[in-house]
């Protein structure tokens, strides 16, 4: 059974700064890698995904996959307040390849201070 | 384009009651998930449909949980003899279900309450 897991559980980022969160699965089939931003009392929504080993960038949010060490992350640049929110890593699943289900982590809860 | 519609926005619930809860998806996807998000388990996968049909309900509580998607246009979630361990935010999502298109596109969730 996939096993998803993310590090830190918490974060306090000040503006401007850096903010690098971290995610593992325990599935080497795996194909399809995303991350997810919940803003308090709202849905989850989609940031960014990777299929490929390597990196991807989009706007101030980067995502490096290592398949290899079943490993990938989020780097977020010049973070800001409103980036304050629960990120969620997420990996596919099962048999249903790409378009199959999403093991999701536990979270990591990022405030970034002023 | 509304997105995810999900109803009610809140359930309260006495111990042993009935819960339904209703989704409707986005139009034109093929794929229906549902989850269920608490503090202590996170956000834990359910059961989903691709094109009404089940696909996988490995989430499920098998005794009292049960998921139909009679057409294209919604889902519901029967929650039969509820629980305080049911207590949780339960989310659809939707997804256009094809090739590399895996993105989920969530609903604002049904906060459900079982006193």
């Amino acid at each position: 059974q996939q096993k998803v897991q993310q590090s830190p559980e918490s974060l306090i980022v000040p503006e401007g700064a850096m903010t690098s969160l971290n995610c593992t699965f325990s599935d080497s089939a795996s194909q399809y890698f995303a991350w997810y931003r919940q803003h308090s009392g709202k849905a989850p929504k989609a940031l960014m995904s990777i299929f490929s080993n390597g990196e991807k960038e989009e706007g101030r949010f980067t995502i490096h996959l290592n398949k290899a060490s079943l490993h990938f992350s989020l780097h977020i640049r010049d973070s800001q307040p409103s980036d304050s929110a629960l990120y969620l890593c997420a990996v596919s699943t099962g048999t249903g390849g790409l378009s199959g289900k999403l093991t999701f982590g536990e979270g990591t809860q990022v405030t970034v201070i002023s | 384009n509304a997105g995810v519609i999900q109803t009610p926005r809140h359930k309260v619930t006495g111990k042993g009651q009935e819960a339904t809860l209703w989704c409707e998806p986005i139009s034109g996807h093929s794929a229906v998930f549902w989850y269920r998000q608490t503090i202590v388990q996170g956000l834990e996968f359910l059961t989903y449909f691709r094109n009404q049909a089940p696909i996988d309900d490995s989430g499920m509580p098998k005794e009292r949980f049960s998921a139909q998607m009679p057409n294209q246009s919604h889902s519901t979630l029967k929650i039969q003899s509820t629980q305080p361990q049911d207590s949780a935010v339960y989310l659809c999502a939707s997804s256009p279900g094809q090739g590399s298109q895996n993105t989920l596109y969530f609903g604002a969730g049904t906060r459900l309450s079982v006193l």
